[in-house]
């Protein structure tokens, strides 16, 4: 059974502080996303990666980096939290020999950033 | 600019009867398209997909129709029960867009009334 983990399902930080969310999944995809989702804004494209230590930015960037040293494994970084990144974020993966590029996501992460 | 609407966020619909949920997209470069559905506190899951040389692809209860003319697509859902009720979002993709990531739209909360 294809499973996406992520590390936290609730996560509650202060502005500042640096945040790490890990993502792990077991199906030896190459391609691995990180989406946050806002209400009335659906999903929307943080950063991407195709191989290891390859990465590309998605739609909305800012203020986020990201790390991919091993196939398995894609975390998002925060360097300086703030409140405008409260919002759930959810972890991808996928493969382009799927059918119609489907992607697997994790569970989500609920981050507040008081 | 959004290049995936969904322009009812929500719709209520009786248990039993059809559920059409509507999608629109502006970019003649998706090639695949895909419905994900997702419960609250969990991650999207894939639900079914059509490649645009079809106009119609059937899984269960579950058919997406596409109308690659008007840039259109539909998911039909019959008939509905208790459990379909979640946010459902539309996706596309461009051929070999594997590795760049979805384009979500920002998803039709669904509720099967009783």
């Amino acid at each position: 059974d294809v499973k996406v983990t992520q590390s936290s399902r609730y996560l509650v930080k202060r502005t500042g502080e640096k945040v790490f969310l890990e993502c792990v999944q077991d199906m030896d995809h190459e391609n691995m996303f990180w989406y946050r989702q806002d209400p009335g804004l659906g999903l929307r494209l943080i950063y991407f990666s195709y191989d290891v230590k390859m990465k590309e930015k998605g739609d909305i960037p800012e203020g986020y980096s990201v790390s991919r040293e091993k196939k398995e494994r894609f975390s998002l970084i925060l360097e300086s939290a703030s409140t405008n990144q409260t919002s759930m974020y959810l972890c991808a993966s996928g493969n382009s020999l799927l059918e119609h590029n489907e992607q697997f996501f994790g569970p989500g992460t609920r981050l507040t950033v008081l | 600019d959004q290049q995936v609407k969904q322009n009812s966020p929500s719709l209520s619909v009786q248990e039993g009867r059809i559920s059409i949920l509507n999608c629109d997209y502006t970019n003649s470069m998706f090639d695949y398209f895909l419905w994900y559905k997702k419960y609250p506190a969990e991650g999207p899951t894939f639900l079914i997909s059509i490649s645009s040389i079809k106009d119609k692809n059937e899984d269960g209860r579950f058919t997406v129709f596409l109308n690659k003319s008007a840039k259109h697509l539909s998911l039909h859902i019959v008939p509905s029960q208790p459990g379909d009720s979640a946010v459902y979002f539309c996706a596309a993709s461009a051929e070999g867009g594997g590795a760049d990531g979805l384009t979500f739209g920002k998803g039709t909360h669904l509720i099967i009334q009783p």
